[in-house]
């Protein structure tokens, strides 16, 4: 079968750095995508990698390991208003989005 | 510009009863997909279109149908809604449909089947 894991829930401090993992085994991958979710409201996209590497933008950088099957979401100077579920998804061989469960960040100031 | 956008927001049906989802994009993409999110679960796709009249089964398609008559706009039909389908249902749109690009989503539906 096809699996994404994320840890469920993760606290941080405001100004912090904060690094969310996601291992996944699919049939294939065509890419990996991240998306912000905050509580009541749509998912929204952040990142998308395909290659190995790192990919930053501003204060956020994702992070591909295609032959360990493993990125990261990388968050730096924490803000309040980060507080959210972040999604992992990972495109497979039919071109279809496998998603993980979400992992829940809280921020204390 | 609007983006992508659902009504109802807020839905309470009895068993039994029937609905119909709607969503529009004004962003001219070919690909719309109907999702629901469940507590402790990641989104599972229910129907997608990559263009008009063509439509396809996702991961969870039974019990619902969809319709997809122009470009703009994707409904989602509940014949005989059933408890197991309280959940929240997204909409989303993208690009192409020659990979997977970036999703934008509406805002949701919740849907509650008593």
């Amino acid at each position: 079968g096809q699996n994404i894991d994320q840890p469920t829930e993760m606290t941080a401090t405001e100004g912090a750095i904060v690094q969310i993992n996601c291992t996944y085994q699919t049939s294939g991958f065509n890419g990996l995508f991240w998306y912000q979710q905050h509580a009541g409201e749509a998912p929204t996209f952040l990142s998308y990698n395909v290659l190995d590497g790192l990919e930053e933008k501003g204060r956020f950088s994702s992070f591909l390991s295609r032959s360990k099957g493993y990125s990261y979401l990388l968050l730096k100077e924490l803000q309040m208003k980060d507080s959210a579920s972040y999604l992992c998804a990972v495109v497979d061989s039919n071109y279809q989005l496998i998603w993980g469960a979400g992992t829940k960040l809280i921020i204390k100031p | 510009n609007a983006g992508v956008t659902q009504t109802p927001k807020f839905q309470v049906l009895k068993t039994g009863q029937s609905m119909t989802l709607q969503c529009a994009q004004d962003m001219n993409h070919e690909y719309m997909s109907w999702y629901r999110q469940d507590p402790g679960m990641g989104l599972r796709l229910i129907h997608y279109s990559v263009g008009a009249g063509i439509t396809d089964q996702g991961e969870v398609p039974n019990g619902y149908n969809v319709s997809r008559l122009n470009k703009r706009e994707f409904s989602l039909r509940l014949e005989s809604a059933a408890p197991s389908q309280t959940s929240v249902y997204f909409c989303a749109s993208s690009y192409g449909t020659d990979r997977v690009y970036e999703q934008y989503f509406g805002p949701g539906t919740r849907l509650t089947v008593t």
